[in-house]
């Protein structure tokens, strides 16, 4: 099955700063999603994101489906953008989602 | 509109004990998925319905059966809880497959002593 990496694993940012997440996937894929766990568990959805980019406020997310990875950008960061930064990508020609291990984000006042 | 909904919230299980976790969705979607989380990583897939009247197993399917009676409902059943089942389940769903963008429910947390 698909592998879908992230990374970095974790990061520490001090409010104002920008930073890159990044995912890799190891096959075609039919879809690509950006998902927000804030630190009370709820899933946000940020991007719906299979090619191309989009720009979302202070988030921005970029797909290259032939080079097989995707970049989420955050600038200007904020206390609240703390938590964990999900990547899933939905399998070509099938049903399933498959999620990386998360990046996990920690903005420091 | 509600989008998606999981009930219960919270629920503590001893070992053995059964229960039914339902998820509710007012979107008209044709999928639905279940997926458990556990500490530190991602989202696993256990099972996922791709109409009203289907179910099909996902990444870790053992221990737990649903239904999909309903188009707006998924239930998903525990019928002999196990420590190993501790958890936090979410329910999504997406208009179609792998094609589209999936909503989460809020999540249950479980814990089976």
């Amino acid at each position: 099955g698909i592998q879908v990496e992230q990374s970095p694993p974790d990061l520490i940012l001090q409010e104002g700063a920008n930073s890159t997440l990044r995912c890799n996937f190891s096959d075609s894929v039919n879809n690509l999603q950006w998902f927000h766990q804030n630190p009370w568990g709820q899933l946000i959805n940020l991007f719906y994101i299979p090619s191309g980019t989009k720009q979302n406020g202070r988030l921005s997310a970029t797909t290259v489906a032939t080079e097989r990875y995707s970049l989420l950008y955050i600038s200007s960061s904020q206390t609240t953008d703390s938590g964990v930064y999900f990547c899933a990508v939905g399998e070509s020609g099938g049903f399933k989602t498959i999620f990386g291990a998360g990046t996990r984000l920690f903005v420091k006042a | 509109n509600a989008g998606v909904t999981q009930t219960p919230k919270f629920r503590v299980l001893k070992t053995g004990q059964s229960m039914t976790l339902l998820c509710a969705q007012d979107m008209n979607h044709e999928y639905m998925y279940w997926y458990r989380q556990d500490p530190g990583m991602g989202l696993r897939l256990i099972h996922y319905s791709v109409g009203e009247g289907t179910t099909a197993k996902g990444e870790v399917p053992d221990g737990y059966n649903v239904s999909r009676l309903k188009k707006q409902n998924f239930l998903l059943g525990l019928e002999s809880a196990a420590p190993s089942q501790t958890s936090v389940y979410f329910c999504a769903s997406s208009e179609t497959g792998a094609y589209n963008e999936q909503f989460f429910g809020p999540g249950t947390r479980l814990t089976v002593l």
